[in-house]
């Protein structure tokens, strides 16, 4: 079956800080990759996305790229602001086996500090 | 443009209680899914629909039950709340199976 392991937290970080977190996963098709990320007293939201081996997601100073030889999918963001406190969720879609649910990590709590 | 809407925000029941989660979109989108999430497990799915008139069991579907008799909206049933159901449930939905837009959530307590 699908399932996706990441990087346990909570973390701390300073601002400006160098962020990254571990995603990797296992998958019988051909996965989507994601990440999530919610807000305190919020649903979750998309923060970007990858649909095949080698393409690199991006969006809000945030990467991360699908690494089908590694199968990892880690994210990054180069100096960390307070307004990136959040909880992030790596995620899997295999649309190759025709299955359009979506398989999430436990998840990694990001405090940064001023 | 609503996006995503669940009612309530906040609901305690008592055990053995009955209630329905709602969960409306305006977007069209065919693909809807319902989650719970629990501190330290992520997000998990309880049950999903592909169209209107098709569902089909997710991840941890007992104590639930589901109906999609239009594309906008899919209410979750608790048929006979029980305290391990305390928990946050989130509705999602999607235009192609794989771009997920989600609902802001109902906080659920079972006492």
């Amino acid at each position: 079956g699908n399932s996706v392991t990441q990087m346990e937290g909570p973390v701390t970080l300073s601002e400006e800080a160098f962020l990254t977190i571990n995603c990797t996963y296992t998958a019988t098709g051909y996965p989507s990759l994601f990440w999530y990320v919610q807000y305190p007293g919020e649903g979750l939201q998309l923060l970007l996305k990858a649909t095949k081996a080698d393409d690199k997601g991006s969006n809000k100073g945030f990467e991360a790229t699908y690494r089908k030889e590694t199968t990892s999918f880690h994210l990054e963001k180069g100096s960390v602001q307070v307004s990136d406190s959040a909880v992030y969720f790596c995620a899997l879609s295999d649309q190759g086996s025709n299955d359009y649910k979506l398989s999430f990590g436990a998840g990694t709590t990001v405090t940064v500090r001023a | 443009n609503a996006g995503v809407t669940q009612t309530p925000k906040f609901q305690v029941l008592k055990t053995g209680q009955s209630m329905t989660l709602q969960c409306a979109q305006d977007m069209n989108h065919e693909y809807m899914s319902w989650y719970r999430q629990d501190p330290g497990m992520g997000l998990r799915l309880i049950h999903y629909s592909v169209g209107a008139g098709i569902t089909d069991q997710g991840e941890v579907p007992n104590g639930y039950n589901v109906s999609r008799s239009t594309t906008e909206d899919f209410p979750l049933r608790l048929l006979s709340a029980a305290p391990s159901q305390t928990s946050v449930y989130f509705c999602a939905s999607s235009r192609d199976g794989y771009g997920y837009t989600f609902g802001s959530g109902t906080r659920l307590t079972v006492v």
